[in-house]
């Protein structure tokens, strides 16, 4: 595609259950990058991929939170036993390499009542 | 710890005027500062800055970096009401790429 794709943009769901949150980069680029925007705070990093290797998941808040991207492409985030403080805009960018111009998604909403 | 502040919180203007939204930092190894808009929800990338004193310049917006001070600032003049957004400050260090550190943000409102 032409941008960095997130899907679902709006989630809902009950404290403890689980959920998943897709990104689709844009084509060839090989970085992607989690992040998180909580209301009235700038993104948050939270893991990096360089092709199907997480680099860095230093910014994961806990072990609730898991990311992958088996074939170097496409990423999900997977949050187990939501709270409610997990609450936030969660915002994928990918970047052709690790220093070029970061391409952000329009983000997933995700409220946990 | 790596530090972004950015000021003011929030403002609002008329259009027309012209506005400086400030960024200061404390970053070990700094490699570049970066400006991002959000209007919605998407950050989309206005400048990155790496010397200290060049400005660069897209149209109304400007923007300058004091690596001595740790500072940078953005201009935005004749203000319209399309630049109401959030403007982002962010810094990247020489060793970890685009994991970038955040400013909370400046919200913009320019009023018709």
């Amino acid at each position: 595609g032409a941008g960095v794709s997130q899907t679902p943009s709006n989630k809902v769901t009950e404290k403890g259950k689980y959920v998943e949150l897709r990104c689709d980069p844009i084509s060839g680029h090989t970085a992607l990058y989690w992040y998180r925007q909580s209301l009235g705070q700038g993104p948050e990093f939270l893991i990096y991929f360089q092709g199907t290797g997480a680099a860095d998941d230093s910014g994961l808040p806990n072990d609730r939170f898991f990311a992958v991207r088996p074939e170097g492409s496409v990423s999900t985030l997977k949050i187990q036993r939501t709270e409610r403080g997990d609450s936030a805009v969660y915002l994928c960018a990918s970047s052709l390499g690790t220093s070029g111009e970061l391409f952000f998604g329009e983000g997933s909403r995700l409220t946990v009542l | 710890e790596d530090k972004v502040v950015q000021s003011p919180l929030s403002l609002v203007v008329h259009e027309g005027d012209t506005v400086t939204l400030n960024c200061s930092y404390e970053v070990t190894n700094f490699r570049s500062l970066l400006w991002y808009k959000q209007e919605k929800k998407a950050p989309t990338f206005l400048f990155m800055l790496t010397s200290s004193g060049i400005e660069k310049k897209s149209g109304r917006l400007s923007s300058i970096l004091d690596k001595k001070e740790l500072f940078s600032i953005l201009n935005i003049t004749a203000t319209q009401t399309g630049d109401s957004a959030i403007y982002l400050c962010a810094v990247a260090r020489m060793e970890y790429g685009n994991k970038l550190v955040f400013g909370a943000g400046t919200i913009l409102r320019v009023k018709s």
